[in-house]
């Protein structure tokens, strides 16, 4: 597509209930990025990948937390048992190399009632 | 962890006036990137610096880059209303491919 397409646009969900993101990126763009930014602050890293390799997990914030890619396209976000902390937009992002200027999605916010 | 610092956190001006933004950081970088969001919904990449430059120039932005001193500044020359969003820096550093952004300005641009 012409721009990164995040679904859904808006979450509400119950406590201790298990999420879905999804993120599909720009065609051809290798790299896919999870990002996370609570109200008025500064995007947390979550995961990374990167065409084959293994992705860097190093900003998931918990094992509640877990992400895939398949086929190099399409990555799912999914947080297990929510709590009102996860309550935040979760952004992707994708780009043709590395960090050489991302292409954001439009987010999903997530609220954890 | 937040590898930039944007400074002022906030900014308000009249149209037409000068913006300027500034950003720390605390690593070795391989490039700095400002970023624009509006709505706090998606980022749009506005332009890219490497660590060996030290101005870059796109339409009514200028930023530069003081790699002794850990920052970068953003500069939005004759701002409009449309520019109002935040604005935030974010660095690559090392092997990580990924970026590390900054808490953001909020910038109000009033008529």
């Amino acid at each position: 597509g012409a721009g990164v397409s995040q679904s859904p646009s808006n979450k509400v969900t119950e406590k201790g209930k298990d999420v879905e993101l999804r993120c599909d990126p720009i065609s051809g763009h290798t790299a896919l990025y999870w990002y996370r930014q609570s109200l008025g602050q500064g995007l947390e890293f979550l995961i990374y990948f990167q065409g084959n390799s293994a992705p860097d997990k190093s900003g998931l914030p918990s094992d509640r937390f877990s992400a895939e890619r398949t086929g190099g396209s399409v990555s799912t976000l999914t947080i297990q048992r929510t709590q009102q902390e996860d309550s935040a937009v979760y952004l992707c992002a994708s780009s043709l190399q590395g960090a050489y200027g991302y292409t954001f999605g439009s987010g999903t916010r997530l609220t954890v009632v | 962890s937040q590898q930039g610092e944007e400074d002022p956190q906030a900014l308000s001006i009249q149209e037409g006036e000068n913006a300027t933004m500034n950003c720390s950081y605390k690593t070795s970088i391989n490039n700095l990137q400002w970023y624009r969001q509006n709505s706090g919904r998606g980022l749009v990449h506005l332009i890219l610096i490497r660590s060996n430059e030290r101005e870059k120039h796109s339409g009514r932005l200028r930023v530069t880059l003081d790699t002794s001193k850990k920052s970068s500044s953003l500069l939005i020359t004759a701002s409009r209303a449309a520019d109002t969003a935040s604005y935030f820096c974010a660095t690559d550093a090392g092997t990580a491919s990924k970026l590390t952004f900054g808490t953001g300005t909020r910038l109000q641009v009033t008529l």
